[in-house]
């Protein structure tokens, strides 16, 4: 089953623009992750946020988490054609052992 | 490059039959992950491997096994192929150690398996 719900589920915007994706999710986790994935190929690690850490940057990316509101954001500055793809989370839940949840996706299109 | 390599690149089969897909983790790692994501959806989570022994399982019948050998690689093989089993198969290598199975997942290309 799928714990994380991604909103929205598609994002066009143009080329400069900032891109915001959010996540939800239900139960208590380890850490958040986003991962992107061109055209249904291999997904690649962007970023993780630890359950008690609240924001991180990386380049262009930067990742909230919210606790108690069980849900995440992922903001792409200054975005480029290049940063088209799909965009997930993926929970570390506490007592999943071995597993991370996905979401369902944004599908990001970033036009030039 | 993420150093995990999976083939075939494409695959069909007919309902019934039986599959094996093939995925060479990166050096090092010692956990490989399986996942099985169909069109327009996210992966999900078939099984995980540490050591050569299972390590967790998604809710997947018995007829999807694994196996992960010394050298880094893995295979997931389905048995009785039903035309649902068509997808986009995924495995993704990451540790080493217990403690880093979930922190970083380094994804193949995946094998996308279509069911006639």
């Amino acid at each position: 089953s799928q714990q994380g719900e991604e909103d929205p589920q598609a994002l066009s915007i143009q080329e400069g623009e900032n891109a915001t994706m959010n996540c939800s999710y239900k139960t208590s986790i380890n850490n958040l992750q986003w991962y992107r994935q061109n055209s249904g190929r291999g997904l690649v690690h962007l970023i993780l946020i630890r359950s008690n850490e609240r924001e991180k940057h990386s380049g262009r990316l930067r990742v909230t988490l919210d606790t108690s509101k069980k849900s995440s954001s992922l903001l792409i500055t200054a975005s480029r054609a290049a940063d088209t793809a799909s965009y997930f989370c993926a929970t570390d839940e506490e007592t999943s052992g071995s597993r991370l949840t996905f979401g369902e996706g944004t599908q990001l299109t970033v036009n030039p | 490059e993420t150093g995990v390599t999976q083939s075939p690149t494409h695959l069909i089969k007919t309902r019934g039959q039986q599959v094996t897909l093939r995925c060479s983790s990166q050096s090092g790692h010692n956990t490989v992950s399986w996942y099985q994501q169909a069109l327009g959806q996210g992966p999900q989570f078939i099984f995980q491997y540490y050591r050569e022994e299972e390590n967790g399982r998604g809710n997947f019948p018995p007829r999807f096994s694994g196996l992960q050998f010394p050298n880094y690689s893995s295979e997931l093989n389905v048995n009785a192929l039903e035309l649902d089993d068509s997808a986009l198969y995924l495995c993704a290598s990451s540790g080493p150690g217990p403690q880093a199975t979930n922190e970083k997942l380094f994804f193949g290309s995946g094998t996308q398996l279509s069911v006639l």
